[in-house]
C-alpha cells in the first residue's frame, strides 16, 4: 500500500512563527502536492512538485513556500504564520507512469495559529 | 482554470436507501474525474474514478456517471450503510507540467446514513 506520512498531526503556533510541515512518501512517486482544506471550500492546491528541486505554484501559493531536496520528502513552509493560515493541510503524491496516475493523500496536519 | 461545483453540501438518507451526489465542471479539457471519501480525522481516500472516454463505471455498491456534453458527473451509492457516512469530494483533472495531474476539488458533501 502507498504510504504518505505527515509527521505532525496537530500543531499550535504563534503569529509570526516560521512553520515547517513535513511529508514523506514511500512509493518513489515523482509528483507531490500540498493542499489546504477548509470547510465549504473543499481542497485547494497550494504547491506541487513534479521532480526533485522542482516546484510549481498552485491556486493559493501566497504566504507559503515549499522545498523538495529529496524525491520522497516534500516540505511546506509558512515563513511567518498568520491566523488566516489556521487550517488542515494535506500532502499527496502520485506517479505519472501508467494509466492510473492516482493521487494518494496523507492523514492531514491540523495547524492552529494563535 | 477549472471550477468544480458540488451539490448537495449535506445529505441524510435512511440505511438501505440510495444516495446521489452531483458535480459540474467548467474546463472541457478535464479528462479524469475521481471521487474521494474522507472519514473523520483521516485524509481523503479514492473510492472510484472515471475517465472521459467512459460514460459509466460501477464497483459493487458505488457507481459514477459522466456526461461530457453537459460537463457533469455523479456518484451513486446504493443500499447505503452507516459506514458510508463521511464527507465525499468530487474532483476534475487535467494534466499539468511534468505530467503532474492536478485535481480541482468540489466543496464536499457530508453524507449521513441514519440507522
Amino acid at each position: 500500500d502507498v504510504k504518505v506520512t505527515q509527521s505532525s498531526r496537530y500543531l499550535v503556533k504563534r503569529t509570526g512563527e516560521k512553520v515547517f510541515l513535513e511529508c514523506v512518501q514511500d512509493m518513489d512517486h515523482e509528483n507531490m502536492f500540498w493542499y489546504r482544506q477548509d470547510p465549504g471550500l473543499g481542497l485547494r492546491l497550494i504547491y506541487f512538485s513534479y521532480d526533485v528541486k522542482m516546484k510549481e505554484k498552485g491556486d493559493i501559493p501566497e504566504g507559503y513556500s515549499v522545498s523538495r531536496e529529496k524525491k520522497e520528502r516534500f516540505s511546506l513552509i509558512l515563513e511567518s504564520a498568520s491566523t488566516n493560515q489556521t487550517s488542515m493541510y494535506l500532502c499527496a503524491s502520485s506517479s505519472p507512469t501508467g494509466l492510473e496516475n492516482t493521487i494518494y493523500f496523507g492523514e492531514g496536519s491540523w495547524l492552529t495559529v494563535v | 482554470g477549472e471550477n468544480v461545483e458540488q451539490h448537495p453540501s449535506t445529505l441524510s438518507v435512511q440505511e438501505g436507501d440510495s444516495a446521489v451526489i452531483k458535480c459540474t465542471y467548467s474546463d472541457s479539457a478535464s479528462n479524469y474525474f475521481p471521487w474521494y471519501k474522507q472519514e473523520l480525522g483521516k485524509g481523503p481516500q479514492l473510492i472510484i474514478d472515471i475517465r472521459s472516454n467512459v460514460g459509466e463505471k460501477k464497483d459493487q455498491r458505488i457507481a459514477v456517471t459522466l456526461n461530457k456534453t453537459a460537463k457533469h458527473f455523479s456518484l451513486h451509492i446504493t443500499e447505503t450503510q452507516p459506514e458510508d457516512s463521511a464527507v465525499y469530494f468530487c474532483a476534475a483533472s487535467s494534466t499539468r507540467k511534468g505530467s503532474a495531474r492536478q485535481l480541482t476539488f468540489g466543496s464536499g458533501t457530508q453524507l449521513t446514513v441514519l440507522p
